[in-house]
């Protein structure tokens, strides 16, 4: 099983409308959960950040984890086509743990938001 | 605002040479970072490097590749024979303290190796 898993899309969707993504994990030592946005031949940029479960809302953005499922989703409300990216989710562990620095990420969903 | 930057944006090579990727972390950050890219898959991260020293590293991360911190500003990333797998874009990132829980990982934009 792949330590994050998420589905590749891709994802198309009218303006306006709510998206959500999904990742999913299987490691418990992960703590730390983030939602970063790609933009194509650009670097990651952090959109979300979280750390208990729970929901984290910023705009129209809403972050939500639920470690008992090892499940963490991010809403996007009134899409609109500047949201249209690649979207990763990325995860790390416990400060003061073996492996606290290092992101691991999934496969990122590719989102098209069309006028 | 402050970013991190990356040159070259795009860098083409022969297999078996060597190059040099670099890196200018934002100025105030302690924590450097290489990921890679390789076309259609996951980022995956490669080294992280804290106080002169390599704090972990993947298993991607073997003996051809080696990071340095040359001078106060520039951080950069060996590849000592390229491999045609070693084809990928890599990124850069930089974090305040590494440390802390919340702390954030800052990526520059990436430079593309192809390797022929």
């Amino acid at each position: 099983q792949k330590e994050v898993e998420q589905d590749p899309g891709p994802l198309s969707v009218p303006e306006g409308a709510i998206v959500s993504l999904n990742c999913t994990y299987s490691n418990s030592a992960f703590q730390y959960f983030m939602w970063y946005r790609q933009y194509s031949r650009k670097g990651p940029e952090l959109l979300m950040y979280t750390y208990s479960s729970g929901n984290k809302e910023d705009g129209r953005f809403t972050a939500q984890v639920d470690k008992s499922s090892k499940y963490i989703s991010l809403f996007i409300r009134d899409s609109q086509p500047s949201d249209s990216a690649t979207y990763l989710c990325a995860m790390r562990g416990r400060a003061g743990g073996t492996s606290y620095g290092k992101l691991t990420f999934g496969q990122g969903t590719i989102l098209t938001v069309h006028p | 605002e402050p970013e991190v930057t990356q040159t070259p944006s795009h860098q083409v090579t022969q297999m078996g040479q060597e190059v040099i990727l670099r890196c200018v972390p934002i100025s105030n950050h302690l924590y450097f970072y290489w990921y890679r890219q390789i076309l259609g898959q996951k980022v995956e991260f490669l080294v992280s490097f804290y106080n002169n020293e390599i704090s972990e590293k993947s298993e991607i991360f073997d003996d051809q590749f080696s990071v340095e911190r040359p001078d106060g500003s520039n951080f950069t990333l060996k590849i000592r024979s390229t491999k045609l797998e070693d084809s990928a874009m890599y990124f850069c990132a930089s974090s305040l303290t590494g440390t802390s829980g919340t702390d954030t990982q800052y990526f520059g934009p990436g430079t593309r190796l192809t390797v022929l």
